[in-house]
């Protein structure tokens, strides 16, 4: 089944605890970004790769780290996370770069710092 | 000035209803354009994509008027199953760039 997955579903978490959040899809997209959705605020783009060794920073990037060193996998770091963190964080992923092609959502992953 | 408005609602019809939703969006060189569906809790899924001629799909009826930058989402015969946040969705610019609506909550009653 053609899918994103991520991991964990949710977690919570204490102040200045590294953590990551992966993030892995099975169809062999090239494009990956992950989004973090708040009330009032909608879904705001945090990082994103175009492919393999190649990211670039969204809207929100500050206090978040992403790797792409294959091409499935896109995990989320948060080195030290904080209570401004605590969201609900989506991954995504498509065929071709994101503004053309059709965006395929994980499941969310519910994250909240205490 | 948001880069993509919504009218927040909740719309409230009744079953068999027709609705419309809004999104206005502030970059001019805007060239792709989404309804997103999100249920409750849920991952975000495509609905429809914005065709300058307009598209339809089933019930579901798309509109672009670039000239007032706008797209509209109109919706006939509402199920109760429609009930959802419709999400505007918009390319900001570049061709990696996507930017989201905080969405039109929908809930058809019976």
């Amino acid at each position: 089944e053609a899918q994103v997955t991520q991991n964990p579903r949710y977690l919570i978490t204490v102040t200045g605890k590294k953590l990551t959040v992966t993030c892995s899809q099975n169809m062999n997209h090239e494009y990956m970004s992950w989004y973090r959705q708040d009330p009032g605020l909608g879904l705001r783009q945090i990082y994103y790769s175009m492919n393999v060794e190649v990211t670039d920073k969204g809207d929100v990037p500050e206090g978040y780290k992403v790797s792409r060193k294959e091409k499935r996998n896109f995990p989320l770091i948060l080195e030290s996370p904080s209570p401004n963190q605590t969201s609900l964080y989506f991954c995504a992923s498509s065929f071709l770069a994101g503004a053309t092609d059709t965006q395929y959502f994980g499941p969310g992953t519910r994250l909240t710092v205490l | 000035r948001k880069e993509v408005e919504q009218d927040p609602g909740p719309f409230n019809v009744p079953e068999g209803a027709t609705v419309a939703f809004n999104c206005t969006y502030s970059n001019s060189a805007s060239q792709s354009f989404f309804w997103y569906r999100q249920d409750c809790r849920k991952e975000p899924k495509l609905l429809m994509s914005v065709y300058s001629s307009g598209n339809e799909d089933g019930r579901f009826t798309a509109q672009l008027n670039r000239a007032s930058q706008y797209i509209s989402l109109l919706i006939r015969d509402s199920k109760l199953s429609d009930s959802a946040t419709y999400l505007c969705v918009v390319n900001t610019g570049t061709a990696s760039k996507l930017t989201f609506g905080t969405g039109t909550r929908l809930q058809v009653t019976l």
